[in-house]
Protein backbone atom coordinates (compact mmCIF):
# COMPACT_ATOMS: atom_id res chain seq x y z
CA UNK A 1 0.00 0.00 0.00
CA UNK A 2 1.64 3.16 -1.62
CA UNK A 3 1.96 5.25 2.01
CA UNK A 4 1.64 9.12 2.11
CA UNK A 5 4.25 10.75 4.49
CA UNK A 6 4.21 13.91 6.56
CA UNK A 7 6.31 14.80 9.81
CA UNK A 8 4.96 13.83 12.41
CA UNK A 9 5.10 17.61 14.48
CA UNK A 10 6.61 20.84 13.82
CA UNK A 11 7.18 23.76 16.31
CA UNK A 12 7.29 27.58 15.13
CA UNK A 13 6.30 31.22 17.11
CA UNK A 14 3.76 33.73 15.82
CA UNK A 15 4.74 35.23 12.22
CA UNK A 16 7.25 32.89 11.01
CA UNK A 17 6.36 31.36 7.72
CA UNK A 18 5.91 27.51 8.08
CA UNK A 19 6.73 24.98 5.45
CA UNK A 20 4.86 21.15 5.40
CA UNK A 21 6.15 18.69 2.80
CA UNK A 22 4.60 15.60 1.96
CA UNK A 23 5.70 13.23 0.27
CA UNK A 24 3.19 10.50 -2.05
CA UNK A 25 4.58 7.73 -4.34
CA UNK A 26 2.42 6.68 -7.29
CA UNK A 27 -0.34 9.10 -6.96
CA UNK A 28 -2.64 10.20 -9.71
CA UNK A 29 -1.44 11.86 -12.69
CA UNK A 30 -4.32 13.60 -13.15
CA UNK A 31 -5.75 14.59 -9.66
CA UNK A 32 -5.18 17.50 -7.40
CA UNK A 33 -2.82 17.47 -4.22
CA UNK A 34 -4.86 18.64 -1.43
CA UNK A 35 -4.45 19.74 2.32
CA UNK A 36 -6.80 20.00 4.83
CA UNK A 37 -6.31 21.91 8.69
CA UNK A 38 -8.11 19.69 11.78
CA UNK A 39 -8.97 21.41 15.25
CA UNK A 40 -9.55 19.02 18.00
CA UNK A 41 -13.00 17.89 17.99
CA UNK A 42 -13.95 19.15 14.99
CA UNK A 43 -14.05 17.58 11.00
CA UNK A 44 -11.07 18.79 8.78
CA UNK A 45 -11.43 21.63 6.54
CA UNK A 46 -10.40 22.55 2.81
CA UNK A 47 -6.82 24.62 2.87
CA UNK A 48 -5.83 24.46 -0.48
CA UNK A 49 -5.21 22.18 -3.93
CA UNK A 50 -3.47 22.40 -6.75
CA UNK A 51 -2.11 20.09 -9.84
CA UNK A 52 1.45 21.29 -10.86
CA UNK A 53 3.82 24.21 -9.66
CA UNK A 54 2.44 26.31 -7.15
CA UNK A 55 -1.23 27.85 -6.05
CA UNK A 56 -1.74 30.50 -3.76
CA UNK A 57 -4.88 31.86 -1.85
CA UNK A 58 -5.61 33.91 0.65
CA UNK A 59 -4.57 31.84 3.66
CA UNK A 60 -1.72 29.86 2.11
CA UNK A 61 0.18 28.68 -0.87
CA UNK A 62 1.52 25.19 -2.40
CA UNK A 63 3.78 24.04 -4.22
CA UNK A 64 4.25 21.34 -6.50
CA UNK A 65 7.43 19.83 -8.13
CA UNK A 66 7.43 18.75 -11.83
CA UNK A 67 7.35 15.11 -10.89
CA UNK A 68 4.47 15.35 -8.27
CA UNK A 69 6.16 12.78 -5.68
CA UNK A 70 5.88 15.50 -2.75
CA UNK A 71 4.03 18.44 -2.05
CA UNK A 72 4.90 21.56 0.64
CA UNK A 73 2.18 23.20 2.25
CA UNK A 74 3.36 26.82 2.82
CA UNK A 75 1.68 28.77 5.95
CA UNK A 76 3.20 32.63 5.97
CA UNK A 77 3.14 33.98 9.18
CA UNK A 78 1.67 31.69 11.37
CA UNK A 79 -0.27 32.87 14.47
CA UNK A 80 -1.32 30.74 17.72
CA UNK A 81 -4.53 30.20 16.13
CA UNK A 82 -2.81 28.15 13.16
CA UNK A 83 -2.29 25.33 15.89
CA UNK A 84 -3.56 22.30 14.28
CA UNK A 85 -3.07 19.05 12.40
CA UNK A 86 -2.35 19.12 8.69
CA UNK A 87 -3.04 16.59 6.04
CA UNK A 88 -2.44 16.12 2.95
CA UNK A 89 -4.51 14.58 0.50
CA UNK A 90 -4.03 12.40 -3.21
CA UNK A 91 -5.46 9.87 -4.62
CA UNK A 92 -3.43 6.33 -5.28
CA UNK A 93 -5.29 3.81 -7.53
CA UNK A 94 -8.70 5.34 -7.54
CA UNK A 95 -8.68 5.84 -3.67
CA UNK A 96 -8.34 9.11 -1.69
CA UNK A 97 -5.35 9.00 0.58
CA UNK A 98 -4.79 10.86 3.47
CA UNK A 99 -1.16 11.42 4.48
CA UNK A 100 -0.14 10.41 8.21
CA UNK A 101 -0.85 14.25 9.89
CA UNK A 102 1.12 17.14 10.77
CA UNK A 103 0.92 18.56 14.14
CA UNK A 104 2.25 21.73 14.34
CA UNK A 105 2.38 23.59 17.32
CA UNK A 106 2.63 27.85 17.06
CA UNK A 107 4.08 29.36 20.23
CA UNK A 108 3.29 32.93 20.96
CA UNK B 1 -25.72 27.75 6.61
CA UNK B 2 -24.21 25.13 4.29
CA UNK B 3 -23.27 22.35 6.34
CA UNK B 4 -23.00 18.84 6.76
CA UNK B 5 -24.70 17.22 9.35
CA UNK B 6 -23.95 13.87 11.21
CA UNK B 7 -26.00 11.95 14.11
CA UNK B 8 -25.25 10.96 16.90
CA UNK B 9 -22.46 12.63 17.74
CA UNK B 10 -21.79 10.21 20.59
CA UNK B 11 -22.60 6.67 20.84
CA UNK B 12 -21.75 3.46 23.04
CA UNK B 13 -23.30 0.22 21.71
CA UNK B 14 -22.58 -3.36 22.48
CA UNK B 15 -20.85 -5.59 19.57
CA UNK B 16 -23.56 -6.80 17.29
CA UNK B 17 -26.31 -4.58 17.53
CA UNK B 18 -27.12 -2.79 14.21
CA UNK B 19 -26.39 0.47 14.28
CA UNK B 20 -27.04 3.83 11.48
CA UNK B 21 -24.78 6.85 11.41
CA UNK B 22 -26.71 9.55 9.47
CA UNK B 23 -25.32 12.38 6.78
CA UNK B 24 -26.78 15.13 5.35
CA UNK B 25 -25.87 17.72 3.35
CA UNK B 26 -27.42 21.01 2.19
CA UNK B 27 -25.18 22.32 -0.36
CA UNK B 28 -26.76 19.82 -3.46
CA UNK B 29 -23.25 18.03 -3.43
CA UNK B 30 -23.25 15.41 -6.08
CA UNK B 31 -20.15 13.73 -4.04
CA UNK B 32 -20.23 12.08 -0.39
CA UNK B 33 -17.74 10.07 1.72
CA UNK B 34 -17.46 8.52 4.90
CA UNK B 35 -14.03 8.14 6.53
CA UNK B 36 -12.81 6.72 9.58
CA UNK B 37 -9.93 8.41 11.62
CA UNK B 38 -7.93 6.22 14.64
CA UNK B 39 -4.46 7.24 16.25
CA UNK B 40 -1.71 6.46 14.26
CA UNK B 41 -3.56 5.38 11.15
CA UNK B 42 -4.96 8.75 9.86
CA UNK B 43 -8.34 9.23 8.38
CA UNK B 44 -9.34 6.31 6.32
CA UNK B 45 -11.85 6.46 3.38
CA UNK B 46 -15.03 3.60 4.14
CA UNK B 47 -16.82 4.34 0.71
CA UNK B 48 -18.06 6.97 -1.17
CA UNK B 49 -20.37 7.88 -3.67
CA UNK B 50 -20.62 9.87 -6.79
CA UNK B 51 -24.43 10.87 -6.84
CA UNK B 52 -27.22 9.12 -6.31
CA UNK B 53 -27.62 5.23 -6.41
CA UNK B 54 -23.81 5.20 -7.58
CA UNK B 55 -21.37 3.69 -4.49
CA UNK B 56 -18.08 2.60 -4.11
CA UNK B 57 -15.54 0.95 -1.95
CA UNK B 58 -12.64 3.00 -0.48
CA UNK B 59 -10.06 1.96 1.56
CA UNK B 60 -11.57 0.58 4.18
CA UNK B 61 -15.07 -0.80 3.79
CA UNK B 62 -15.37 -3.99 5.56
CA UNK B 63 -17.79 -4.18 8.19
CA UNK B 64 -19.99 -1.48 6.61
CA UNK B 65 -23.01 -0.36 4.41
CA UNK B 66 -23.95 2.78 2.70
CA UNK B 67 -27.10 3.56 0.62
CA UNK B 68 -27.54 6.68 -1.63
CA UNK B 69 -31.41 7.02 -2.47
CA UNK B 70 -31.44 10.61 -1.99
CA UNK B 71 -28.98 13.42 -2.90
CA UNK B 72 -28.44 14.76 0.25
CA UNK B 73 -28.50 11.78 2.34
CA UNK B 74 -25.77 8.98 2.57
CA UNK B 75 -25.93 6.74 6.10
CA UNK B 76 -23.07 4.57 7.10
CA UNK B 77 -24.39 1.03 8.06
CA UNK B 78 -22.76 -1.04 10.92
CA UNK B 79 -25.02 -4.49 10.09
CA UNK B 80 -22.88 -6.28 13.00
CA UNK B 81 -20.39 -4.12 14.84
CA UNK B 82 -17.10 -4.92 16.56
CA UNK B 83 -14.74 -3.44 19.02
CA UNK B 84 -12.56 -2.80 16.09
CA UNK B 85 -14.78 -0.72 14.68
CA UNK B 86 -14.74 1.40 17.67
CA UNK B 87 -13.62 4.89 15.54
CA UNK B 88 -13.79 8.55 14.94
CA UNK B 89 -16.04 8.73 11.83
CA UNK B 90 -16.41 11.38 9.44
CA UNK B 91 -18.54 12.00 6.46
CA UNK B 92 -18.00 14.95 3.93
CA UNK B 93 -19.68 15.75 0.80
CA UNK B 94 -17.51 17.69 -2.57
CA UNK B 95 -19.56 19.28 -5.42
CA UNK B 96 -18.52 16.65 -7.60
CA UNK B 97 -16.31 13.68 -7.97
CA UNK B 98 -13.56 15.64 -9.42
CA UNK B 99 -12.72 18.37 -6.81
CA UNK B 100 -11.03 17.54 -3.60
CA UNK B 101 -12.32 20.30 -1.85
CA UNK B 102 -14.56 18.56 0.78
CA UNK B 103 -16.85 19.78 3.04
CA UNK B 104 -16.70 17.99 6.71
CA UNK B 105 -18.91 17.05 9.22
CA UNK B 106 -18.61 17.41 12.90
CA UNK B 107 -17.76 13.59 13.64
CA UNK B 108 -19.38 10.67 15.45
CA UNK B 109 -17.62 9.30 17.70
CA UNK B 110 -18.23 5.51 18.25
CA UNK B 111 -17.67 2.97 20.75
CA UNK B 112 -18.16 -0.56 20.33
CA UNK B 113 -18.25 -2.57 23.71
Amino acid sequence: LAKTTQPISMDSYEGQEVNITCSHNNIATNDYITWYQQFPSQGPRFIIQGYKTKVTNEVASLFIPADRKSSTLSLPRVSLSDTAVYYCLVEVTDKLIFGTGTRLQVFP
Amino acid sequence: EAQVTQNPRYLITVTGKKLTVTCSQNMNHEYMSWYRQDPGLGLRQIYYSMNVEVTDKGDVPEGYKVSRKEKRNFPLILESPSPNQTSLYFCASSLYEGTRELFFGEGSRLTVL
